[in-house]
């Protein structure tokens, strides 16, 4: 149990359109970060927010967006869906001291179709 | 960018034997690494952490690093079906993000 959900677990949208995935961590875990899994890769980055400030990004481009609030959840959210977007995103959160070690939640399985 | 290379395998050990997973990073100056297990259709999840040369003890577990030769290894003991999944080898940047190998599949037969 990592104290961090996601939601919604599985869903399926249509080429084009928007999908925002919501994530709810432990209290005082001021970091969270977003992660794009595809099918036999290993997960990669694409945000990280501290404190509701988006503090770092990987490779995705900025149809790509989120948020975080101040109770700890937190936001990805996809605009013009692609087929290749059909991944696992996964939400990790961590505390200021917990050094590098983050801490997932079971995921969203979004399909595009 | 960092880059961490495993073989995506499937790797197939006999239940009772030593499961050796080896990961390879590109970064000398890396410090910390991090093994994680996934189930299929579940999402990753953290078995070891290592930063220091040689050999790190959990349970059946045990990461081996060595800095030198940027290799870093999982040896599972007496492996069990239980332990069947992709096994992650992680390495964090400099901005905190986590830079992650493909995984490399384990399959222990019964």
């Amino acid at each position: 149990e990592t104290g961090v959900t996601q939601s919604p677990t599985h869903l399926i949208k249509t080429r084009g359109q928007q999908v925002t995935l919501r994530c709810s961590s432990q209290s005082g875990h001021n970091t969270v970060s977003w992660y794009q899994q595809a099918l036999g890769q290993g997960p990669q980055f694409i945000f990280q927010y501290y404190r509701e400030e988006e503090n770092g990004r990987g490779n995705f481009p900025p149809r790509f967006s989120g948020l975080q609030f101040p109770n700890y959840s937190s936001e990805l959210n996809v605009n013009a869906l692609e087929l290749d977007d059909s991944a696992l995103y996964l939400c990790a959160s961590r505390g200021d001291r917990d050094g590098n070690t983050i801490y997932f939640g079971e995921g969203s399985w979004l399909t595009v179709v | 960018q960092k880059e961490v290379e495993q073989n995506s395998g499937p790797l197939s050990v006999p239940e009772g034997a030593i499961a050796s997973l080896n990961c390879t990073y590109s970064d000398r100056g890396s410090q910390s690494f991090f093994w994680y297990r996934q189930y299929s259709g579940k999402s990753p999840e953290l078995i070891m952490f290592i930063y220091s040369n040689g050999d790190k003890e959990d349970g059946r577990f045990t990461a081996q690093l060595n800095k030198a030769s940027q290799y870093v290894s999982l040896l599972i003991r007496d492996s069990q079906p239980s332990d069947s999944a992709t096994y992650l080898c992680a390495v964090p940047e400099r901005d905190d993000k986590i830079i992650f190998g493909k995984g490399t599949r384990l399959h222990i037969l019964p």
